[in-house]
């Protein structure tokens, strides 16, 4: 198995401009997590779906940042527009709901916004 | 609601000793606690997992963690500490939603440092 795929590793933009942060879970698993890591707020949960559906968006930060799951393979964070306090690692991680819950992590993606 | 306490942001110890990193936990009902490892660059890999049976859990990496219903605690232990374990830990506890979905409550990370 591939594991979760995350898509671009590294990210560099100017203030203001849309970001896309791209997502493959693991094949078969029905739930996906999107976390924001940074050295001052450690690990932040996001949003999470369930069987595609968003199921709680309590962490997303402010209303430019939003996200999707158009199918079980894909997902989606766009943060519109962006600003320097967004620089983070991005992970998305999914799991299988019925199993015993341990989530797998993507490798992140690293967003520096200037 | 469910939470989990790491009580040292940094734990150090030399190679081929034994090592601790501690985890507290407050849950209602059962609990379903995880450790995880993540090393520089990388993402959070899966360690181990407490779900039912023996308060013993084995895991990756010769990595092992003791379950204490008492002291509401479940720490990460290893008998003999390689440099290549230096890494950040997280312990992790189930949270289950009226919707009968879920998430993981992570504790805010513990850097464990092997010298040589």
């Amino acid at each position: 198995d591939a594991g979760v795929i995350q898509s671009p590793r590294h990210e560099v933009t100017e203030m203001g401009q849309e970001v896309t942060l791209r997502c493959k879970p693991i094949s078969g698993h029905n739930s996906l997590f999107w976390y924001r890591q940074t050295m001052m707020r450690g690990l932040e949960l996001l949003i999470y779906f369930n069987n595609n559906v968003p199921i709680d968006d309590s962490g997303m930060p402010e209303d430019r940042f939003s996200a999707k799951m158009p199918n079980a393979s894909f997902s989606t964070l766009k943060i519109q527009p962006s600003e320097p306090r967004d620089s983070a690692v991005y992970f998305c991680a999914s799991s299988f709901r019925a199993g015993t819950y341990e989530q797998y992590f993507g490798p992140g993606t690293r967003l520096t916004v200037t | 609601a469910q939470s989990v306490a790491q009580p040292e942001d940094q734990v150090n110890v030399a190679e081929g000793n034994p090592l601790t990193v501690k985890c507290t936990y407050s849950v209602s009902g059962n609990p379903y606690l995880f450790w995880y490892v993540q090393y520089p660059n990388r993402g959070l890999q899966f360690l181990l997992k407490y779900i039912t049976g023996d308060n013993l859990v084995k895991g990756s990496y010769g990595f092992e963690a003791e379950f204490n219903k008492s002291q509401t605690s479940f720490h990460l232990k290893k008998p003999s500490a390689l440099v290549s374990d230096s890494a950040l830990y997280f312990c992790a506890v189930r949270d289950i939603l009226m919707d009968s979905s879920y998430k993981l409550i992570f504790g805010s990370g513990t850097r464990l440092l092997v010298r040589p």
